[in-house]
């Protein structure tokens, strides 16, 4: 089925541990995005890629890198993990920035000990 | 800044009741609106959007939305809840001067009892 595949479904990391969310979408969108969404806060952006080739930081980057590796694939990267980086992680993509709407993953429940 | 404020964190609802949960944004010129449901334990799914022509617009389940822009507002209704709106609601704005970032509300916990 065409959408938005996230990878993995489920983590724990030790504080101080590094890993990447892998994000990819198949219905050659252009934007994509990552948010995380932490009870009684809705979600906020992480990062952001407009297009292939460029990315920006949302309105809660520290901590974290991204990677627009080509059009499909948008990852995310946790350098040393932080407890107060326990949260849900979606992945999103909308085919023109800001209008139609995005198509969101199934998410990544982590959890930072 | 930017922001959006949904009202009501929990709403609880009997079956057949009307629904209308409010959603207010921060003055910032022209926006795009929308409005997202994430059911228990799955991920968020666009529910309807504006980005122009009518101020009323219907998306699926019965559900719709009115822009008026004097007030800032985004409200969504349904006329008659079922037990399956149970559910997470989410208001999100696009500024379109901020560029590509939509900014989501806090969001409305809606349990509808049967």
């Amino acid at each position: 089925n065409a959408g938005v595949t996230q990878t993995p479904k489920f983590q724990v990391l030790k504080t101080g541990q590094s890993m990447t969310l892998q994000c990819a979408q198949d219905m050659n969108h252009n934007s994509m995005y990552w948010y995380r969404q932490d009870p009684g806060m809705g979600l906020r952006l992480i990062y952001y890629s407009a297009s292939e080739g460029t990315t920006d930081k949302g309105e809660v980057p520290n901590g974290y890198n991204v990677s627009r590796l080509n059009k499909r694939e948008f990852s995310l990267r946790l350098e040393s993990a932080a407890p107060s980086q326990t949260s849900v992680y979606f992945c999103a993509s909308e085919k023109v920035g800001g209008r139609d709407g995005y198509t969101f993953g199934s998410g990544t429940r982590l959890t930072v000990v | 800044a930017q922001s959006v404020s949904q009202h009501n964190h929990h709403v609880i609802l009997s079956e057949a009741a009307s629904l209308e949960l409010g959603c207010n944004y921060s003055y910032g010129g022209t926006v795009n609106l929308f409005w997202y449901v994430q059911y228990p334990g799955q991920h968020l799914q666009l529910l309807l959007k504006y980005f122009s022509g009518d101020p009323l617009v219907k998306g699926i389940k019965g559900f719709e939305a009115e822009f008026i822009k004097s007030k800032f507002s985004f409200n969504l209704r349904k006329p008659s809840v079922q037990w399956s709106d149970t559910a997470e609601y989410f208001c999100a704005v696009n500024y379109i001067t901020g560029g590509f970032k939509t900014i989501f509300g806090a969001g409305t916990r809606l349990f509808v009892k049967a």
